[in-house]
């Protein structure tokens, strides 16, 4: 299965400032998401990052305030903007080869804004 | 749009006796299901999948059951050990959707030794 690297591990920010993820996938893969996991809480997909296009969101979640980058078949950016405290949580990317294969995930980025 | 509702969302068995997780999905069009199990801190890691083409799975003590006409599936875990003490989510997808996943709300399960 395909290995998925995330960075930072984890990050504090300030309120008001914006942070970049970064998302590497070690081999190609058609689909790369987006998800957010707050404490204790299931995992709610933000957005399908799509190679090459703008991603898909969503309801609930903005490009605005979460502008996403997929320059590649290995990489995807989300970066969460203007943060607020109610934006501390993990945010995790997850990999798909293909619809015929299991999506994976990645260790996560916790964040906390404070 | 599609709804996962997973129930219990805590569960408790002793070292050796079985457990049972339900999901139920609303989309009659979802047609793949993965379990995933998420210890303290670290990634969700896939356990177990069913196709829709399938009733059932099974690998070693874990095993899943699906039921299309019913729309729900379950995940079996048999002769259960401390070490599958974590939280499980359950999640399913369309293929013409992307193969995005929309989790259910998680069981933590506690096995006591």
């Amino acid at each position: 299965s395909a290995v998925i690297s995330q960075k930072p591990s984890r990050d504090i920010c300030q309120r008001g400032t914006s942070l970049t993820i970064q998302c590497q996938v070690d081999s190609q893969v058609t689909m790369m998401f987006w998800y957010r996991q707050q404490p204790g809480q299931s995992l709610t997909l933000i957005a399908t990052a799509n190679q090459g296009s703008e991603a898909t969101y969503e309801s609930g979640f903005v490009i605005d305030k979460f502008p996403i980058s997929r320059p590649n078949l290995t990489f995807s950016t989300l970066t969460v903007s203007n943060m607020s405290p109610e934006d501390s949580s993990i945010y995790l990317c997850s990999a798909r080869t293909d619809s015929n294969q299991p999506q994976h995930f990645g260790d996560g980025t916790r964040l906390s804004i404070l | 749009g599609e709804n996962v509702e997973q129930h219990p969302s805590t569960l408790s068995v002793q070292e050796g006796d079985s457990a049972v997780i339900k999901c139920t999905y609303s989309d009659s069009a979802s047609n793949y299901f993965p379990w995933y199990k998420q210890e303290l801190g670290k990634r969700p890691q896939l356990i177990i999948d069913i196709r829709s083409n399938v009733g059932e799975k099974k690998d070693q003590r874990i095993a899943v059951t699906l039921n299309k006409t019913a729309k729900h599936f379950s995940l079996h875990i048999t002769e259960t050990q401390p070490e599958d003490s974590a939280v499980y989510f359950c999640a399913a997808s369309k293929h013409n959707q992307g193969g995005k996943l929309i989790f259910g709300q998680g069981t933590e399960l506690s096995v006591k030794p």
